[in-house]
């Protein structure tokens, strides 16, 4: 069984960088797609990107082009999701989760997910 | 970009009661369509895939429905571990995935 243990809270002054850690235990990352979804305070759940389960491309929501880098650790068998140039509306937790695909693979559903990370965006 | 919305925002429900939620898509998204449980200080858990393929170890009160715009979230008896906020998600086309806003379900 998949678990997935992310890495402690943040707090990063605006035009910082945060990198959050996701690490995998009851299977193989490479076995795996990795994805990230961030959730604001008090509000709903948006996609930042990952890895197609089929042909291993890691894609990115468009909002986050440019400013997100999501990376792996096959050695240890951690997820890395790095944002740069953070502002206040970055402010949110963020979560790993794996996803997964049906058989014509048009897009996918996420479980499991970590128990989730505080990035707070504050001077 | 697909467009979710959910509805009601809120339910307000007694314990045993059945609670059904909507969830509708701004164009067709076939059945590529998941929902998810999440309940306060928690991640999101996975509960229905392919608009209404139970996930793993979820209990048979829940059940999905639907195709194309329109679907539906059953909870046939709801126990007290119910009450909790729950999204819809379509996955139609990569790489754009989206959230519904979400309906909050909470006890009468």
């Amino acid at each position: 069984q998949v678990q997935l243990v992310q890495s402690g809270a943040e707090v990063k002054k605006p035009g910082a960088s945060v990198k959050v850690s996701c690490k995998v235990s009851g299977y193989i990352l490479t076995e795996l797609a990795m994805h990230w979804v961030r959730q604001a305070p008090g509000k709903g759940l948006e996609w930042m990107g990952g890895i197609h389960p089929e042909d291993g491309e890691t894609i990115y929501a468009q909002k986050f082009q440019g400013r997100v880098s999501m990376t792996e650790d096959t050695s240890t068998d951690t997820a890395y999701m790095e944002l740069t140039s953070l502002r206040s509306e970055d402010t949110a937790v963020y979560y790993c989760a794996v996803a997964y695909c049906g058989g014509n693979c048009q897009g996918a559903w996420f479980d499991p997910w970590g128990q989730g990370t505080l990035v707070t965006v504050s001077s | 970009e697909i467009v979710m919305t959910q509805s009601p925002a809120t339910l307000s429900v007694s314990p045993g009661e059945r609670a059904t939620l909507s969830c509708r898509a701004s164009q067709s998204v076939t059945s590529n369509l998941a929902w998810y449980q999440q309940k306060p200080g928690q991640a999101p858990r996975l509960l229905i895939y392919g608009a209404s393929t139970r996930a793993t170890g979820i209990p048979a009160r829940f059940s999905g429905s639907g195709s194309g715009t329109e679907f539906t979230l059953t909870i046939s008896s709801l126990q007290s571990e119910d009450f909790a906020v729950y999204y819809c998600q379509q996955y139609n086309n990569w790489p754009e995935f989206t959230f519904g806003p979400g309906t909050k379900v909470d006890i009468k």
